[in-house]
């Protein structure tokens, strides 16, 4: 089955620095890609989601990037705020099955400092 | 904005019982799923569900487990005899259709589930 691996496991920024999270999957039938923004008590909150067929996608201050070659896509959060400070998960799915459930990786903490 | 909700938010629970989980989709989705998070661990899929059926299920839904969409709202987790290890935050998610290119699933806040 799928294994997704995300590194690094905690992250510490200056606020207005970037941050960059990597993730590898395992299986190259995996074609969509979503990043999750959990914050403290609540359920993870899609923030970005990439597919097979796009190599990178960006929105306002996040992008994400995909290596279907090397098996690994990339976070890139640019001018980081306070209010980025959250746990983030990549994610790795197949469609094709119908049920596009998801395995996640292990999450990274993030922690803007002012 | 419509999303997914869940009930209770925290249950707390002595080994060996029953716990229910509920969970109320997004009204016009038609795929559903339970995932679970240990603290401090990666969210982990245990089950998917469609046109009343389980889909899909991860090594993690044993015969202890058992999920059921008992009228048209509600969908539900059931732990049959709770153990110490299924603590946990227990996050129900659903989505509109599947096929390509896929689309987002929605999450619901999560219960967080104690067993004593």
């Amino acid at each position: 089955g799928e294994n997704v691996e995300q590194h690094p496991s905690t992250l510490s920024v200056q606020e207005g620095d970037s941050a960059v999270i990597k993730c590898t999957y395992s299986d190259s039938a995996s074609n969509y890609f979503p990043w999750y923004k959990q914050e403290l008590g609540k359920g993870p909150q899609l923030i970005i989601d990439i597919r097979s067929n796009v190599g990178e996608k960006k929105d306002q201050r996040i992008a994400v990037t995909l290596n279907k070659t090397a098996k690994h896509f990339s976070l890139h959060i640019t001018e980081t705020q306070p209010e980025d400070s959250a746990v983030y998960f990549c994610a790795a799915s197949i469609s094709f099955n119908n049920n596009n459930d998801m395995r996640f990786g292990a999450g990274t903490r993030l922690t803007v400092k002012p | 904005e419509p999303e997914v909700t869940q009930t209770p938010s925290h249950q707390v629970t002595q080994m060996g019982q029953e716990v229910i989980l509920r969970c109320v989709p997004i009204s016009n989705h038609l795929y559903f799923y339970w995932y679970r998070q240990i603290l401090g661990q990666k969210v982990e899929f245990l089950v998917s569900f469609y046109n009343n059926e389980i889909s899909e299920k991860s090594e993690i839904f044993d015969d202890q487990f058992s999920v059921e969409r008992p009228d048209g709202s509600n969908f539900t987790l059931k732990i049959r005899s709770t153990k110490l290890e299924d603590s946990a935050m227990y996050f129900c998610a659903s989505k509109t259709t599947s096929g390509s290119p896929p689309n987002e699933q929605f999450f619901g806040p999560g219960t967080r589930l104690t067993v004593l």
